[in-house]
């Protein structure tokens, strides 16, 4: 067990709806970290956030945003939902904000049908 | 950008070592690290090496560094059949905070 929270566990959802992942670091970790894992891309970076602060943005599309609110959990917005947006989307986090070890969540495994 | 590079699959018996590879392209990379994940789980955090070192050891995993050649190993000694996941190398680079990860090596560990 890494420490990371994540919920859901699972969600199965429709084209076109809004969903929202909800990931708690580590104690004591400022910086939080969204990745996105499918078969065909492997695990993508998408957003880091640190103290509230978005720090870093990767490969994320404008219809998802992220934040961090001040008692340091995270959560990821997916809107406007589509087939190709099924994925396990983990969260991880680190201490600081330099991207050293990061410690994972189990994830969310997001279903579009 | 950065480009890591795995092999994708490996098939051991159990007792034997294994040895996991990986190749990167970033030359301004501070750490790589080992990370393992189990069917239907998260990434665990196996091992990670800082640059300047050659060679880390822990317990029955050896990590060997190869700047010159930006190749990256995971030997496994006495792999075991729980050994059996995906294994993923990935680097952080010195200007970045975010990890570039490779697309993982199938360990498969027959009895």
């Amino acid at each position: 067990d890494s420490g990371v929270t994540q919920t859901p566990k699972h969600l199965i959802t429709a084209t076109g709806q809004r969903v929202t992942l909800r990931c708690s670091p580590r104690s004591g970790d400022l910086s939080v970290y969204w990745y996105q894992q499918s078969l065909d891309q492997g695990l993508q970076f998408l957003i880091q956030y640190y103290n509230g602060e978005e720090r870093a943005k990767g490969n994320i599309l404008e219809r998802f945003s992220a934040q961090q609110f001040p008692d340091l959990h995270s959560e990821l917005n997916l809107s406007s939902l589509e087939l190709g947006d099924s994925a396990l989307y983990f969260c991880a986090s680190s201490v600081q904000g330099g991207g050293e070890t990061q410690y994972f969540g189990p994830g969310t495994r997001l279903l579009v049908l | 950008g950065e480009d890591v590079e795995q092999s994708l699959f490996l098939s051991v018996r159990e007792g034997d070592s294994s040895v996991i590879n990986c190749t990167y392209t970033d030359s301004s990379s501070t750490y790589l690290y080992w990370y393992k994940q189990e069917p239907g789980a998260g990434l665990q955090l196996l091992t990670y090496i800082f640059s300047n070192m050659d060679m880390k050891q822990d317990q029955r995993l050896t990590v060997l560094l190869n700047k010159k050649d930006k190749h990256l190993s995971l030997r496994i000694a006495d792999t075991q059949t729980g050994d059996s996941a995906i294994y993923f190398c990935a680097e952080k680079d010195s200007g970045y905070s975010t990890l570039t990860f490779g697309k993982g090596t199938m360990l498969l560990v027959s009895p």
